[in-house]
């Protein structure tokens, strides 16, 4: 069975910093791309990040571009997402998910990011 | 950036209604696109992909269909654990976008 365990989020000042991570267990995940998608209070989703299968490319949106750096380790099944200079409109709950073709078809649970004073 | 344009933003149907919602792209992204379902407090849950390939333990009842710029996702009869909102998202480009959402409801 398909897992992603998710970890780190919480409550952050603005400007401060925040890393998330994703722990994945039930298929061999050097062989996957990853994202981040997250989702602001009574929102819809968004796109953040990807990384491909071994770490050497990324792509981000344009918002988080620059502040976020998605990483993986894959002798640790693990995914991350560090986020700095973090603001107020960065507060939302963050998805990681396993990229099969073009779809998510596994997702985390989602951890909550709050970015206030 | 490919904007994604899906609506109604909100509607309520009956139980054995068809839903019909419809996702526009703002440029041609061939059959690039998927559905997602999410309930309340849940991650999304993929329920089409390609713009009409039904993932494997997805009912019948939902459907999809269109190419290039306009699609459309059905449910031919709502039932009440259809109680969800969903999204389209395109991945024509590596930059990955989503719909607004549909919030589906029971009248």
């Amino acid at each position: 069975e398909v897992q992603l365990v998710q970890s780190g989020g919480g409550l952050v000042q603005p400007g401060g910093s925040l890393r998330l991570s994703c722990a994945a267990s039930g298929f061999t995940f050097r062989s996957y791309w990853m994202h981040w998608v997250r989702q602001a209070p009574g929102k819809g989703l968004v796109w953040v990040s990807r990384i491909n299968n071994d770490g050497g490319s990324t792509t981000y949106a344009d918002s988080v571009k620059g502040r976020f750096t998605i990483s993986r380790d894959n002798a640790k099944n693990t995914l991350y997402l560090q986020m700095n200079s973090l603001r107020a409109e960065d507060t939302a709950i963050y998805y990681c998910a396993r990229g099969v073709g073009g779809a998510s078809r596994d997702w985390g649970q989602g951890t909550l990011v709050t970015v206030s004073s | 950036d490919i904007q994604m344009t899906q609506s109604p933003s909100s509607l309520s149907a009956s139980v054995g209604d068809r839903v019909t919602i419809t996702c526009q792209a703002s440029q041609d992204i061939t059959n690039y696109l998927n559905w997602y379902q999410q309930k309340p407090g849940k991650a999304p849950k993929l329920l089409i992909y390609g713009a009409s390939t039904l993932e494997t333990g997805v009912p019948s009842r939902f459907s999809g269909s269109g190419s290039g710029t306009d699609f459309t996702f059905t449910i031919s009869s709502l039932q009440p654990e259809d109680i969800a909102t969903y999204y389209c998202q395109q991945y024509n480009t590596v930059l990955w976008t989503f719909g607004q959402g549909t919030k589906v409801e029971i009248k």
